[in-house]
């Protein structure tokens, strides 16, 4: 089925490993997105994309990298990990849309991470 | 700053009851205003996204409203079923946000059977 698909659900990293979230979509949106979620907070956007060779920061960027260099897959790396990285991670895609355009989002399943 | 909130952050009702759920946004210079359906240990769905010149939006027995002005949003959700037992989030969209959204921590609903 046609989709968000993210890799892995769920994964135990220490204090100062790295990783990587993998994100792919095959619906060929070029806007694509990290977020994350923690407990009784709204979702947080980490970095987003809208195309290919293009990356941006959103709201709380420190402690995490991307990079887009095919349309399909974003991945996030985490470079050395902490425990307030402790969270639920989601990549969502939309078609691109211009200022003011109804950009509706397709999400992954989600990426539980707890760091220890 | 945009700000948005979501109250009750959890509610309990009883099958077949028409409901509301509340979603409030400090600034009205928005896009958009959209809502989500999450269930646990998957990802969001979208349900109803309502453009800033529209008053409300509706699908099947969801109705979401908008009020600008005052800075809210309800979503009706109409004879429950539990099924419908669910976390919903409103998010929105700025005017100054190149797609960037700010989103309220959600309302989890339990709809007993």
């Amino acid at each position: 089925n046609a989709g968000v698909t993210q890799t892995p659900k769920f994964q135990v990293l220490k204090t100062g490993q790295s990783m990587t979230l993998q994100c792919a979509q095959d619906m060929n949106h070029e806007y694509m997105s990290w977020y994350r979620q923690d407990p009784g907070m709204g979702l947080r956007l980490i970095h987003y994309s809208v195309g290919a060779g293009i990356t941006d920061q959103g709201e709380v960027p420190n402690g995490y990298n991307v990079s887009r260099s095919t349309t399909e897959d974003f991945p996030l790396r985490l470079l050395s990990a902490a425990p307030s990285q402790t969270s639920v991670y989601f990549c969502a895609s939309s078609p691109r849309q211009g200022l003011g355009g109804a950009n509706v989002l397709t999400f992954g399943a989600g990426s539980r991470l707890t760091v220890l | 700053k945009q700000e948005v909130t979501q109250i009750p952050a959890a509610l309990s009702v009883p099958e077949g009851e028409n409901l509301v759920l509340n979603c409030s946004f400090t600034d009205s210079a928005i896009y958009n205003l959209q809502w989500f359906r999450q269930d646990p240990g998957k990802g969001l769905t979208s349900l109803l996204l309502i453009q800033s010149s529209q008053r409300e939006q509706t699908s099947g027995r969801l109705n979401a409203s908008l009020d600008k002005s005052s800075g809210r949003s309800t979503l009706y959700i109409a004879a429950s079923q539990p099924g419908d037992s669910a976390t919903y989030l409103c998010a929105v969209r700025h005017q100054d946000s190149n797609y960037q959204l700010i989103w309220g921590a959600g309302t989890k609903l339990i709809i007993k059977p």
